[in-house]
């Protein structure tokens, strides 16, 4: 059953930190997705990449996140320096283009103090 | 991107069928309407997608209305593990950025 992982499933750390979660799509998926999820915003997309290219990452902080795909099997999106505002679930999604879905991986559970 | 209009909640009981109504009356002609569902501390989940006709999968059935501007996800028999937020999510064609609203949040009863 084949599924995207995401890992740690939970992070808590100290503001100024940074922090960094993975991401392993489902193998052949040509397609990856961030989100994040919160209380007050809901689910909002950050960025995208098909074949480990950047396609769009309108919805990421610029100044301290940033987004990677070093190979087809990770994805990584790192926070540098954390804040208590990004605090939030983030999840992973791949995809196979031309998409007709997104398969979600469980999340990342991410608490800045 | 169109918007959207769903209950904040509803409530079935089990094995009972369930309607979600969506209205999207902004919709354009090359959205499709796309549904997922996600379920306590999960992440998001594809449930069906259409573009004028109904659809039907293992999951659901999806009722589109003659002029798009509002759709009807069927559940058939609800069961426990439905419990979950209900999204809409009309989507262009070609597009890939799924915008999430708040979704209505269906409780099923024993």
């Amino acid at each position: 059953d084949a599924r995207v992982t995401q890992t740690p499933r939970h992070k808590v750390t100290e503001m100024g930190q940074e922090v960094t979660m993975r991401c392993q799509p489902i193998l052949g998926h040509n397609t990856v997705f961030w989100y994040r999820q919160t209380m007050m915003q809901g689910l909002e997309l950050l960025a995208y990449f098909r074949n480990r290219a950047p396609l769009d990452d309108s919805g990421m902080p610029k100044d301290r996140f940033s987004a990677e795909m070093p190979d087809a099997t990770l994805a990584t999106l790192k926070i540098q320096p954390s804040e208590p505002r990004d605090s939030a679930v983030y999840f992973c999604a791949s995809g196979l283009y031309p998409l007709s879905e997104q398969y979600f991986g469980p999340g990342t559970r991410l608490t800045v103090t | 991107d169109a918007k959207t209009t769903q209950p904040n909640s509803m409530e079935s009981n089990e094995e009972e069928p369930v309607h979600l109504p969506c209205n999207h009356s902004t919709i354009s002609g090359t959205d499709y309407i796309h549904w997922y569902r996600q379920l306590p501390s999960q992440g998001p989940e594809y449930v069906i997608h259409g573009l004028t006709s109904n659809v039907n999968n293992r999951m659901a059935s999806l009722a589109i209305a003659e002029d798009r501007k509002s759709s009807t996800l069927i559940l058939h028999r609800a069961t426990l593990r439905d419990a979950a937020v209900y999204y809409c999510i009309p989507l262009q064609g070609g597009s890939e950025k799924l915008v999430f609203g708040k979704g209505t949040k269906l409780t099923v009863n024993p």
